[in-house]
């Protein structure tokens, strides 16, 4: 299984709302990661973690909160958004971040609007 | 720090005429690169990868790259391209010590009938 998944594919949300996405892998990968995609841009790197351990935090708001529960589960947590956080949500994942190379496998995205 | 940089944003052809999407990378002792594409609506894929070994990397669908170290480039190309290979395409490279990429801006290749 080499498959990344993602749910919800859409999410409308208010900027009052609490909402949570999700991401799910079984590939016995213990890197994990997201990255935020607006339109006609690279993925950009928000967070990612390493044995279940927050590694990086790419100077993401407060208003966006990850979460590993375990190693094959990733969440982010959605809390007084604006609407310039609407985007693609990619979730990532990787063998482990200390091998000298490490191919990353992504899901197909989380299409988020904040109203 | 590692830079990839993407000279075209947009590479419009015919199909089945030739293509190539360049990339360049900042120079390293060590280099691991990646082309994804993206198509409309959807997550990464993961086209093909430069590790080790021969400098010529190929893709089940046709596409091929070159790893060529003393120009610091790795272009995907492809001899004949179908419609349905419209889509974005990104070069990564492996960039920093957690294991994160860095992406290029990215070439959306528009194939026209």
């Amino acid at each position: 299984d080499t498959e990344v998944t993602q749910t919800p594919k859409h999410l409308v949300m208010g900027m009052t709302n609490k909402k949570s996405l999700k991401c799910e892998q079984h590939m016995g990968h213990r890197a994990m990661y997201w990255y935020k995609q607006k339109a006609k841009k690279p993925p950009e790197l928000m967070f990612v973690y390493s044995y279940e351990k927050l590694s990086i935090n790419e100077s993401v708001p407060s208003r966006f909160s990850p979460e590993c529960p375990n190693s094959s589960l990733l969440n982010l947590h959605l809390h007084a958004l604006q609407p310039e956080d609407s985007a693609l949500y990619l979730c990532a994942s990787s063998q482990d971040i200390r091998r000298e190379y490490n191919e990353q496998f992504f899901g197909p995205g989380t299409r988020l609007t904040v109203l | 720090a590692q830079s990839v940089t993407q000279l075209d944003s947009q590479v419009p052809v015919f199909e089945e005429a030739p293509v190539e999407l360049r990339c360049n990378y900042s120079s390293s002792v060590s280099v691991y690169l990646f082309w994804y594409v993206q198509y409309p609506n959807q997550g990464l894929q993961l086209l093909l990868k430069y590790l080790s070994g021969s400098t010529l990397v190929e893709s089940i669908n046709g596409f091929e790259a070159e790893f060529n170290k003393s120009q610091t480039s790795f272009h995907l190309r492809k001899p004949s391209v179908h419609i349905s290979d419209t889509a974005e395409y990104f070069c990564a490279v492996n960039g920093g010590s957690q294991g994160n990429l860095i992406f290029g801006k990215g070439t959306k290749l528009s194939v026209k009938p």
